[in-house]
């Protein structure tokens, strides 16, 4: 059965501090591995990953995916408390189809 | 603002009854994406459409549908309904349909059925 599982489920840090978030699936037909930012709104995307081994980045945020272990890093440096959201991470396979996880939840204190 | 719209904001309903929740894409997008949210299940993808035509299926139960209309806004259709339908509906947009296009989301309809 394909699924995405994220972790951990939630998480609390002081501003400053950097987070690494996990996300691990097992889908057939992998496409690529997508991550979005949800705070008390809609998702906004951050980041597509299609190729093992190549880090995206954006400002303190920075995303890689394996392919060979099937999981994706979301890495957060410095944060801030703007950064308190839920990040979800999706994985889209063939036929444009979407499997996400539950997301992990992070709050940022001052 | 993502420029995508839906209405209503919020609705509440009894089981059994049909409901249908609008969609207006962003001003040239062509792809429309039906997402369910709801607390144990998480994000689940419904359906997409691409300039009118249904391009991929994901989680839908066969009590809902959807269409997209030639003005490119889409409609979900939401029958019979359940407890367990309540939840956060969220729609979607793209650019295009076939290759994956970085998608923007509605604020979403928050549907309760009592």
């Amino acid at each position: 059965e394909d699924k995405v599982v994220q972790s951990p489920l939630s998480l609390v840090v002081h501003e400053g501090d950097t987070v690494t978030l996990n996300c691990s699936y097992e889908v057939t037909n992998f496409r690529s591995l997508l991550w979005y930012k949800q705070e008390k709104k809609a998702p906004t995307f951050l980041f597509m990953l299609t190729s093992s081994g190549i880090e995206k980045k954006s400002g303190r945020l920075s995303s890689i995916l394996d392919k060979k272990e099937l999981f994706s890093i979301l890495n957060i440096t410095a944060t801030q408390t703007g950064d308190s959201a839920i990040y979800l991470c999706a994985v889209l396979f063939t036929g444009n189809q979407f499997y996400f996880g539950t997301g992990t939840s992070l709050t940022v204190i001052p | 603002d993502s420029g995508v719209t839906q209405t209503p904001k919020h609705l509440i309903t009894a089981t059994g009854q049909r409901v249908t929740l609008r969609c207006s894409p962003r001003s040239g997008d062509l792809s429309v994406y039906w997402y369910q949210q709801s607390l144990d299940q998480g994000l689940q993808f419904l359906i997409q459409y691409y300039n009118g035509e249904e391009r991929a299926k994901g989680n839908i139960l066969e009590r809902f549908s959807a269409q997209q209309f030639p003005d490119l806004h889409s409609e979900l259709n939401l029958s019979s309904l359940e407890l367990g339908d309540s939840a956060l509906y969220f729609c979607a947009s793209s650019v295009g349909g076939t290759e994956y296009y970085e998608q923007y989301f509605g604020p979403g309809t928050r549907l309760t059925v009592t």
